[in-house]
């Protein structure tokens, strides 16, 4: 059964402390990794899709990574607004989603 | 750019009560997804529409019917609510024509079921 597993479930940093969020999947055959960032009280906002291993993708202080097993959401000097929860997923039949459970980042000034 | 449109935002149901979650998109996708979100249990598949005419079952689609209307709208329906079916609806859309794009949401249906 296809897994996406995500770790930690939370994190708290200062602002300006770098750190990485993992998710690490099981399908082989892998049509695509994505990211997406979710408020308190909004929907899911995507944020990268990475097809495959070697690639990465940037914007503003977040890059992902790809590797065979996982992916890695790195998040550079973090601000409070970077705050939110993160979700990777990759796809099932017929394209919907198979999320992870999500970690929560919180940023402290 | 409205995107993906869902109402209600929030609704309390009695158990056995019924009603009807609406999602439209104004973005020509093909494909729409209705998912519940539940406390560490994550985002998970209810019911896709993969074209207009075609709806398939997700992960948990027991208690829930669904109808794509047309292009633009697909519903989700609770015939006789449950307890366990408090939880947070998100209706999501794409074009798997172009494998680039990803799923778009909307912002949700907050449902709590006495």
């Amino acid at each position: 059964e296809d897994q996406v597993t995500q770790s930690p479930e939370a994190l708290r940093l200062q602002e300006g402390e770098s750190s990485s969020l993992n998710c690490s999947y099981t399908v082989s055959g892998l049509r695509g990794l994505f990211w997406y960032r979710q408020d308190p009280g909004k929907g899911p906002e995507f944020l990268f899709t990475l097809y495959s291993a070697g690639e990465e993708k940037e914007k503003e202080r977040l890059k992902a990574t790809l590797t065979k097993k996982e992916s890695f959401l790195h998040i550079t000097a973090p601000k409070p607004e970077d705050s939110a929860t993160y979700l990777c997923a990759d796809p099932l039949p017929g394209y919907a989603l198979n999320f992870g459970k999500g970690t929560s980042l919180l940023v402290t000034p | 750019n409205a995107g993906v449109t869902q109402t209600p935002k929030f609704q309390v149901l009695k158990t056995g009560q019924s009603m009807t979650l609406q999602c439209a998109q104004d973005m020509n996708h093909n494909s729409m997804y209705w998912y519940r979100q539940d406390p560490g249990m994550g985002l998970r598949l209810i019911y896709y529409s993969a074209s207009e005419g075609t709806t398939d079952k997700g992960e948990v689609p027991n208690g829930y019917n669904v109808s794509r209307l047309n292009k633009r709208e697909f519903s989700l329906r609770l015939e006789s609510a449950a307890p366990s079916q408090t939880s947070v609806y998100f209706c999501a859309s794409s074009d798997p024509d172009r494998s680039d794009q990803p799923q778009h949401f909307g912002d949700g249906t907050r449902l709590s079921i006495l």
